[in-house]
């Protein structure tokens, strides 16, 4: 089984500050990661996903995250942030697997808040 | 890009009312769609997997007699909340994978969601 934390439930910030949003995982089997980020009453959008190779992965709206196996964690960053990246972020996790559908299991989520 | 229709957006309805809410994938074809509730400030819960022309796949402690879900065609698949209570007001989402598309990597497209809530 899997599951992921997300320590911060709320990140508040500055806009044009840097920010780091934490997920860690835990799984007995090989994983893919995923951020995704769902603003206010709407679906969930991919930023970015890791599946293999260069642990730093950079996605969509200027975000990026790093994998590290060895501390199980997959942070998100952006190193300036605008007023409409105020939203919930969350972390995702799936076995690694060629066929057939997995499970994404999510984490709590973390509210980024970004004041200008 | 692959989108994912969901209907209605907000729904308000009496206690004891079944509602029904639509999941349209509008450019590809699903045989697998997925259905989650999300609590406020909580993360999503996967209710059950459903599967175009065959049974859903519920998870463990979703009713299936509460929670019905109809996965008819490649591009529609509808959740019936039976007998609605208070209790089953939350935000709905549901999401899609491209048949064409294999392997865990492969990501999911979500709709908008439904905030549903029972009077």
């Amino acid at each position: 089984a899997q599951s992921v934390t997300q320590l911060d439930s709320q990140v508040p910030v500055f806009e044009e500050a840097p920010v780091e949003l934490r997920c860690n995982y835990s799984s007995s089997v090989s994983v893919y990661l995923f951020w995704y980020v769902q603003y206010p009453n709407q679906g969930l959008q991919l930023l970015l996903k890791y599946l293999s190779g260069s642990t730093l992965v950079k996605g969509i709206n200027g975000f990026e995250a790093e994998f590290n196996k060895s501390q199980t964690s997959f942070h998100l960053r952006k190193p300036s942030v605008h007023i409409s990246d105020t939203a919930e972020y969350f972390c995702a996790v799936t076995p690694r697997g060629n066929t057939g559908f997995q499970k994404l299991v999510f984490g709590t989520g973390t509210r980024l808040l970004v004041s200008p | 890009g692959a989108v994912v229709s969901q209907h209605p957006s907000r729904v308000i309805c009496k206690s004891g009312t079944s509602v029904k809410i639509e999941c349209r994938s509008l450019d590809f074809q699903a045989t697998t769609m997925f259905w989650y509730r999300q609590f406020p400030k909580k993360s999503l819960m996967l209710m059950a997997t459903s599967n175009e022309g065959s049974k859903a796949t519920y998870e463990q402690g979703v009713e299936k007699d509460k929670f019905l879900i109809n996965h008819a065609s490649l591009t529609l698949s509808t959740l019936t909340v039976t007998s609605a209570h208070p209790e089953d007001s939350s935000f709905y989402i549901c999401s899609a994978r491209d048949f064409r598309t294999q392997g865990a990597h492969q990501p999911q497209h979500f709709g908008d969601g439904t905030r549903l809530s029972i009077l």
